[in-house]
This record gives structure tokens, sequence and C-alpha cells, in this order.
């Protein structure tokens, strides 16, 4: 069975203090790992696709990176703004439906 | 093109009514999902359409649900019969044709099953 574990489940950091949050994932043939940002009462909003190792992705203060068996999401020098759950997402490579996996996600609180 | 809307954003029933929830995706995206969350949890997955055919439902749905997609547009989920179980936050989710991973959701419905 398909596993997605982030952590850690919460994290506070102070403005600038850049840290890294953790996806490790079980799944047979990983067709995509995906991250996602969601504020509280909304529905997520898609970040990062990662197909392969070695792959990484930048958007402002994020980036992500993938190996064969779990993905960070470093954020540098977050600001209050950054404070969401962010989501990571797995992706079989076979089948047509292309039902992604989610975990349970990491919390994250940026104090000024 | 303003995204993936839902309808209504919150819904308050008692236990024991029928509920039903609209989605309105992306438009050029033929891919749509549904999806539950509960507080503290990732969103799991319920019902899956390609253009207007169901393709794929969670073992986890009861026969209680059912989603339609008529015209490969616009969804409607409805839940029969509802149980303080049922409570949670209700997500759809559209994606491209040459992209399904990279999914748009919605804002939500909100139920409450008192």
């Amino acid at each position: 069975e398909d596993q997605v574990t982030q952590s850690p489940e919460a994290l506070r950091l102070q403005e600038g203090e850049s840290s890294s949050l953790n996806c490790s994932y079980t799944v047979s043939g990983l067709r995509g790992l995906f991250w996602y940002r969601q504020d509280p009462g909304k529905g997520p909003e898609f970040l990062f696709t990662l197909y392969s190792a070695g792959e990484e992705k930048e958007k402002e203060r994020l980036k992500a990176t993938l190996t064969k068996k779990e993905s960070f999401l470093h954020i540098t020098a977050p600001k209050p703004e950054d404070s969401a759950t962010y989501l990571c997402a797995v992706q079989k490579g076979s089948g047509g439906s292309y039902i992604p996996t989610f975990g349970r996600g990491t919390s994250l609180i940026v104090h000024p | 093109d303003t995204g993936v809307s839902q309808n209504p954003r919150h819904k308050i029933t008692k236990r024991g009514q029928n509920v039903t929830f609209r989605c309105d995706p992306i438009s050029e995206h033929n891919r749509l999902y549904w999806y539950r969350q509960t507080l503290g949890q990732g969103p799991e997955f319920l019902t899956y359409f390609q253009n207007e055919a169901q393709l794929e439902k969670s073992r986890l749905l009861s026969d209680r649900f059912s989603a339609e997609r008529p015209k490969g547009s616009f969804s409607t989920l409805e839940i029969q019969r509802t149980e303080q179980g049922d409570s949670a936050m209700y997500l759809c989710a559209s994606s491209a044709w040459e992209e399904p991973g990279e999914q748009y959701f919605g804002p939500g419905t909100r139920l409450t099953v008192t």
C-alpha cells in the first residue's frame, strides 16, 4: 500500500530562520511527487511537481528536492505569510486515473 | 477563468437528511476529483471523473454517496441519510489531461451534521 509520511507534524520558526520539511514515501513506481500549500479553511494550492530523483524546483523562498525515498521542502528566510500547512502527495506510474495519495501535512508557523 | 468553485461553502444539516454539493471545475480541465478532509489529515480520495465518465471510486465510499458529472462540466456529490461521521470538508479538484498530478482545488464545502 502506498504510504506518505510527513515530518515534523508542526514546526514553529522565527522570521528569517531557514528550515526543511520532509516527505518520505513508499510507492510502487513513482510517477510524480507533488507539494501543496493549504491555508486554514481553504483548498490546497499547487506548488511543485517532481518526477525523478535529483530534480529540484524553486519558487520564491521555497525549494523542493527529490530522492528515491523522500522529498524535502526547503524554506529559506521564511516570512509570516509563509505560515500554512504544507502537503505532500505521490502518484503511481501505473494505471490511468492518477489518484494521488496525500500525507497528513506539516503545519508551519512563522513568528515575526 | 476564475478557478474551481464550490457551492455551498458551508452546510449544516441534521442526521438523516440528504445533502448535495456542486463543483464547477476550470473549464478546459477534463479530469475532476472529489476528496474529503478532516482536521489534521490530508485530503482523502473519494471519486474521479474523466469527462463525464466516473472511472474510479474509493473503497471507503459507501453506497450513501453518489457523484455525477452529466455533461463533463460541473459535478455534484450527494450524500444520503447523513451521519455525524460525514462531517468534514469536501474538496473538489480539477486537472488538465496533460498534467493530471497538477490539481487545482476549490475552496471546499464544510459539512456539519448535527
